[in-house]
């Protein structure tokens, strides 16, 4: 059974930092690009970031509105994908899945991150 | 950017209705490959998105034969015949061939 699991959300000041864990089972991990996708009510579903393979040189993808703020990152060895964030932000506010693609096939439960003062 | 413009907004039904949701990209979405990256995901409150739909009519294992997408370029539906309360919820189309990815805007799926 596949299954993915994200941890490392919480309350953080503006302008903080926070890493996201997600740990994948039941499928070759290192076969599959990764992505973090966010959840607000104000923006509904927004694509965050993206990691390819070992093959692709770990290619790296961002949404415009995290670009050189987020920073995705695998361990094939662990099985394990990670999103490092900083210089958060209010509207970084959400609930955040991982999800292995193509297509978005299989998410985890989301971890929240609120971002207040 | 590619935007990608889901309508409508809100979908008032009732059960055993029949509905379309479209999905319109501003620009194609076949690859020089000829792949479509264009997907459909329900999203209920308290769960994660589930993958219905994806490359632009295979439905994804376990999804009922309810659900059909069609379409091509940059003009893509979503077809749900006789709704069920389970199909409520919030749908997305999410278009990943073009970097950055980008999800429609959402529709709300729910009882008239």
């Amino acid at each position: 059974e596949v299954k993915l699991e994200e941890s490392g959300g919480g309350l953080v000041q503006p302008g903080g930092s926070m890493k996201l864990s997600c740990v994948a089972s039941g499928f070759t991990f290192s076969n599959y690009w990764m992505n973090w996708v966010r959840q607000s009510p104000e923006k509904g579903l927004e694509w965050v970031a993206e990691i390819r393979l070992k093959s692709n040189n770990y290619a790296t993808h961002y949404a415009e509105s995290v670009k050189g703020r987020f920073t995705i990152s695998r361990d094939d060895s662990k099985s394990s994908v990670y999103l490092q964030m900083n210089n958060l932000r209010a509207e970084d506010t959400g609930i955040y899945y991982c999800t292995r693609s193509h297509p978005f096939d299989y998410w985890g439960q989301g971890t929240t991150l609120t971002v207040s003062s | 950017d590619v935007v990608v413009t889901q309508t409508p907004l809100s979908l008032p039904v009732s059960f055993g209705d029949q509905v379309s949701i479209s999905c319109r990209s501003s620009q194609s979405l076949a690859n020089s490959y000829g792949n479509t990256y264009l997907s459909w995901y329900l999203h209920k409150p308290g769960q994660s998105p589930q993958l219905l739909i994806y490359g632009i009519s295979n439905r994804f294992s376990g999804v009922p034969d309810r659900f059909s997408g069609s379409g091509s370029g940059t003009d893509f539906t979503l077809k749900i015949s006789t709704i069920k309360p389970e199909d409520l919820g919030m749908y997305y189309c999410l278009q990943s061939t073009h970097q950055p990815y980008t999800f429609g805007g959402g529709t709300k799926l729910e009882i008239k």
